[in-house]
This record gives C-alpha cells, sequence and structure tokens, in this order.
C-alpha cells in the first residue's frame, strides 16, 4: 500500500530552528509537496521538490532524498504564527496526490 | 474575489436533508478537487475534474454526488448522510498538465455537521 509517515506533533521554542520529517512509500514519484494549514484555514503551499536536494525559500527550506523516501521541512527563526500543521503529500506514478496526516507544529515563548 | 471561494463555510443537517456544497475558482485552472478533512487523519481525495469531465472516484458512496458545469465552478450534492460524514470539506484546483503548475490552492472549507 501507499504511506506517508510524519510525525503527530511537535513542540518548539520561538527563534529556534524545528525539522519536520517525512517518509514516504508510494507507487511511483513524481514530486514532493509541503503544505500549511492553520486550524480553521485552508491548507496553502509551501513547498515542491522532485530531484534530490535542498530548496530554500526564506526562513523555510524543503530537503529530499528519493533513494531514502525521505524530506523534511526545516523552518528557522521561529515565529509563533508558524504554529500550525504541516502536510506532506507525494504525487504518485498516476500523478495522484498521496496525503501525510500531518504534523502539529506548537511554538512556545 | 480572487482564489479558491467555497459556500456555505458552515452547515449543519440532518440524515434525511438534502444540501449542496459550492466551490468557486478564480484563477483559470483546469481541474478541480473536492477533499474529506476528518481530525488527525490524511485528507481523503474524494473527486478529480479535469476540463469539467470526471476523472477520478475514490470509491465514495453514492450519498455524495459530484457535479462540474464549468471550469470554474464544482458542487457538491450530499444526501442521506450520515454522522460519520461530519467533516470539513476541502475544494481545490490546479492548473493540471504534463509541465507542471500542479501545486493545488484550496478553498477555506465547508465545516460540515451531520445530526
Amino acid at each position: 500500500g501507499q504511506n506517508i509517515d510524519q510525525p503527530t506533533e511537535m513542540t518548539a521554542t520561538e527563534g529556534a530552528i524545528v525539522q519536520i520529517n517525512c517518509t514516504y512509500q508510494t507507487s511511483g514519484f513524481n514530486g514532493l509537496f509541503w503544505y500549511q494549514q492553520h486550524a480553521g484555514e485552508a491548507p496553502t503551499f509551501l513547498s515542491y521538490n522532485v530531484l534530490d536536494g535542498l530548496e530554500e525559500k526564506g526562513r523555510f527550506s524543503s530537503f529530499l532524498s528519493r533513494s531514502k523516501g525521505y524530506s523534511y521541512l526545516l523552518l528557522k527563526e521561529l515565529q509563533m504564527k508558524d504554529s500550525a500543521s504541516y502536510l506532506c503529500a507525494v504525487r504518485d506514478s498516476n500523478y495522484q496526490l498521496i496525503w501525510g496526516a500531518g504534523t502539529k507544529l506548537i511554538i512556545k515563548p | 474575489e480572487t482564489g479558491v471561494t467555497q459556500t456555505p463555510r458552515h452547515l449543519v443537517m440532518g440524515m434525511t436533508n438534502k444540501k449542496s456544497l459550492k466551490c468557486e475558482q478564480h484563477l483559470g485552472h483546469n481541474a478541480m478537487y473536492w477533499y474529506k478533512q476528518s481530525a488527525k487523519k490524511p485528507l481523503e481525495l474524494m473527486f478529480v475534474y479535469s476540463l469539467e469531465e470526471r476523472v477520478e472516484n475514490n470509491s465514495v458512496p453514492s450519498r455524495f454526488s459530484p457535479e462540474c458545469p464549468n471550469s470554474s465552478h464544482l458542487f457538491l450534492h450530499l444526501h442521506t448522510l450520515q454522522p460519520e460524514d461530519s467533516a470539513l470539506y476541502l475544494c481545490a484546483s490546479s492548473l493540471g498538465g504534463e509541465t507542471g503548475g500542479w501545486e493545488q490552492f484550496f478553498g477555506p472549507g465547508t465545516r460540515l455537521t451531520v445530526l
């Protein structure tokens, strides 16, 4: 079967760095997405990786290793507004998105 | 209006009611999606429309009936729902195609409660 694993919940301190991991087992691979979802709001697109390596976008970076079926989202200089759920999704060989259950990130002052 | 809009934002209905959820996208996209989001579970893809044709139907019960009259509008018709259908229903759109632009843009969702 197809599976996306990510931690259920993480806690970090304002101003610190946090890494949210995602491992996947899917039938084929055509890219990996990270989305942010604040409570009661729509998911919003953060990043897309299709080749191995690190993609940096301001305070957020996303890393992919296709051989390991692994990705992480790195958030630097954490702010209180970063408290949200972070969703990992992989596009499989049928170009369908397979979603993880999301990681709830709690930022403490 | 910009982006993806959904109405209503909240809906409470009895098991014998019939209601419809509406989604509209103002992004010029040609693919639209219905998702169900339940607490602490992955997003469940329900239906996909590409160029107004249904291309995906993930074994969704027939009490959910989608309609896509044009590339900007998507409906989800609901009838004789069950309490376990209570969830957040999200609509999304994307450019689609083979050359990328597949990131999906989501609407704010309809919080549905079935009594």
